[in-house]
């Protein structure tokens, strides 16, 4: 499976959009794109996956670049509850995800 | 609908205890999983099941067992614990392979002295 890049740490203020990259240069043509994140001390939470097409649902929104080597994963408006870890995983067939360190996202008032 | 359930929450144990961490899921989703977390550190994956009677080793199944006990219900066992195992333990389950979304537990937080 491709390895991910993902910044450390973001911030981002109350109610603005947060828009957390990922970088995947090395994904193949049948990888996907997974978002899960982690709220302190908490069981992961999937978020969102892609394969090539921009998706959305109740939760954010997820933008592949055309050549696929990165990502974009969108919280349309961020609340103090959006404060997680947020994992970007490449995976292609098999049933394995391998979590990175992931983003630390804090949302402030 | 509880999703997947751990048990126990929290342990604390002397080093050469034993212990089986339990994980049952009620969402009938044929693969599970076991996962460790130490702080500040992604998950890493210790064991999975893909089926009911089949089990595979992930990237750190050293000083682990587990056993999948039926379709709901997917085990791990430290037989002899140690310092180094002081984590917190995550069970998943995952819907079929097609969307490979999977589902958490709540956690189980080790220590081990």
């Amino acid at each position: 499976d491709a390895k991910t890049t993902q910044p450390p740490s973001m911030d981002c203020a109350e109610g603005r959009a947060a828009n957390l990259p990922c970088n995947h240069s090395t994904i193949s043509g049948n990888e996907y794109v997974y978002w899960y994140r982690q709220i302190h001390s908490q069981g992961p939470q999937y978020i969102i996956h892609g394969l090539k097409n921009n998706e959305t649902n109740e939760m954010a929104s997820l933008i592949i670049t055309e050549d696929r080597k990165s990502s974009t994963l969108i919280l349309p408006h961020a609340t103090l509850r959006d404060t997680a870890v947020y994992y970007c995983i490449v995976r292609g067939g098999g049933n394995k995800l391998v979590f990175g360190a992931g983003t630390i996202l804090r949302v402030k008032s | 609908n509880a999703g997947v359930t751990q048990t126990p929450k929290f342990q604390v144990l002397k080093t050469g205890q034993s212990m089986t961490l339990q994980c049952a899921q009620d969402m009938n989703h044929n693969s599970m999983y076991w996962y460790r977390q130490d702080p500040g550190m992604g998950l890493r994956l210790i064991y999975y099941s893909a089926s009911e009677g089949t089990t595979d080793k992930g990237e750190v199944p050293n000083g682990y067992n587990v056993s999948r006990l039926n379709k709901r219900e997917f085990s791990l066992r430290l037989e002899s614990a140690a310092p180094s195992q002081t984590s917190v333990y995550f069970c998943a389950s995952m819907t079929d392979i097609a969307k490979n979304i999977q589902y958490f537990g709540a956690g189980t937080r080790l220590s081990v002295l």
